[in-house]
């Protein structure tokens, strides 16, 4: 069962114009949320995240919203630019009160930024 | 500073021999993951090293893979027997204790044959 999903398998957006890519969730107890990005033979890259007990977070041309109510996450890229082209995973933790922070990542979205 | 690394980049084995996939974590990083991702999916978590405490194992597929980490450093991941249903690329993060980023090696992409 798939606790984490990005449904958009890919999007292709004009340079200087928003990207919205999204994911949803159904474990209640996710309590940190974070989005990577990765390019062709690369390891992801963290890029922002954002704590359960908030709403947004924001860093330059990168927004995280989160909806815990629907369970739904959105990582906002404006203006997006070529250079953002790669695959973007979402990821939740939940440590059940352990020290484990294990991340369980969606499929990923493949995001084209045209030029 | 340097990243997470991990060897080899590539490996292609046979069906049924063992292979060892090494990673360096970076230094510093007391919590240590392996994670492995499977064909068009996402990544899948594996194993969990933090400190001298013993590892969380519960995400390894099979008593076919085994893991350890010597020193509080370097780990080391072992796959007996391969079977094809094992190729993926696998990859390795370090984290903080405490710290919910984890940062990624390049990974080693597994072929079985």
């Amino acid at each position: 069962d798939q606790q984490v999903k990005q449904n958009s398998p890919s999007l292709s957006v004009q340079e200087g114009r928003i990207s919205i890519l999204n994911c949803d969730y159904t474990n209640s107890m996710f309590d940190y949320f974070l989005w990577y990005k990765k390019y062709p033979a690369e390891g992801p890259t963290f890029l922002i995240s954002i704590s359960s007990i908030k709403d947004k977070n924001e860093d330059g041309r990168f927004t995280v919203f989160l909806n815990k109510s629907a369970k739904h996450l959105s990582l906002h890229i404006v203006p997006s630019q070529p250079g953002d082209s790669a695959v973007y995973f979402c990821a939740a933790s939940d440590r059940g009160g352990g020290s484990n922070y294990k991340l369980t990542f969606g499929k990923g979205t493949l995001l084209t930024v045209n030029p | 500073g340097a990243g997470v690394s991990q060897s080899p980049s590539n490996k292609v084995t046979e069906k049924g021999k063992d292979v060892e996939l090494r990673c360096d974590p970076i230094s510093g990083h007391t919590a240590l993951y392996w994670y492995r991702q499977s064909l068009g999916q996402g990544l899948e978590f594996l194993i969990y090293f933090q400190g001298n405490s013993a590892p969380d194992k519960s995400g390894l597929p099979s008593d076919r893979f085994s893991a350890e980490r010597t020193g509080g450093s370097v780990s080391t991941l072992t796959i007996q027997r391969t079977q094809q249903e094992d190729s993926a690329v696998y990859l390795c993060a370090s984290s903080l204790e405490g710290n919910y980023e984890q940062y990624f090696g390049p990974g080693t992409r597994l072929t079985v044959t």
